[in-house]
């Protein structure tokens, strides 16, 4: 499974966009990019995957580059609630053996300011 | 929703005692993953499986061990607890589509 580099923190004011950014070098072609986010002391949350296209949901947009190396997830209108860590993974489509499993990094820790 | 529930949000064994920690989820999904999540170094997959009484190494597993004897329950088992096992545990389960995980609240082990 590719790799993914987080920037470890980032600071948001709220009602501000949130944009949170994920290198994915070593992407292959059978990857997708997914987001998830994890709020203290709870399980994490999917949010969003996408392939090569952008992608937008109730919940945020990814845009993923052309060459499909990085990506960034969009909080449209960041609330406080919107504080948590929040991973990029790469994933293999899951029709594979492999289940569609992957691996987490540490993350970006995003804090919405009032 | 679908529902991934870990049986014990919190737990304390003692170093040597046989730990079973139970996953089970109620949308049918064929794949379920075991992770242990410590400060610093992010979510680590410890084993996962595909099919009923299928599994797999993930990264980290040595010291569990693995049981899946029916398709919603995923069992993980800390055969001699060590306290280098001290972690937070989070199951996960996902269908055979590219809908993603869905994870259960955690289970924070503690083994002194």
């Amino acid at each position: 499974d590719a790799k993914t580099t987080q920037p470890p923190s980032m600071d948001c004011a709220e009602g501000r966009a949130a944009n949170l950014p994920c290198n994915h070098s070593t992407i292959s072609g059978n990857e997708y990019v997914y987001w998830y986010r994890q709020i203290h002391s709870q399980g994490p949350q999917y949010i969003i995957h996408g392939l090569k296209n952008n992608e937008t949901n109730e919940m945020a947009s990814l845009i993923i580059t052309e060459d499909r190396k990085s990506s960034t997830l969009i909080l449209p209108h960041a609330t406080l609630r919107d504080t948590a860590v929040y991973y990029c993974i790469v994933r293999v489509d899951p029709y594979n053996t492999n289940a569609g499993k992957s691996t987490f990094g540490d993350g970006t820790t995003l804090t919405v300011k009032p | 929703d679908v529902k991934v529930t870990q049986s014990s949000r919190y737990l304390v064994k003692r170093t040597g005692e046989k730990v079973f920690l139970e996953c089970v989820q109620d949308m049918d999904h064929e794949n379920m993953f075991w992770y242990r999540q410590d400060p610093g170094l992010g979510l680590r997959l410890i084993y996962f499986s595909y099919d009923v009484k299928m599994k797999e190494k993930g990264d980290i597993p040595e010291g569990y061990s693995v049981s899946r004897e029916k398709k919603e329950r995923f069992s993980l088992i800390l055969e001699s607890a060590s306290t280098n096992q001290t972690s937070m545990y989070l199951c996960a389960s996902s269908s055979d589509s590219l809908y993603g995980y869905t994870f259960g609240s955690g289970t924070r082990l503690t083994v002194v």
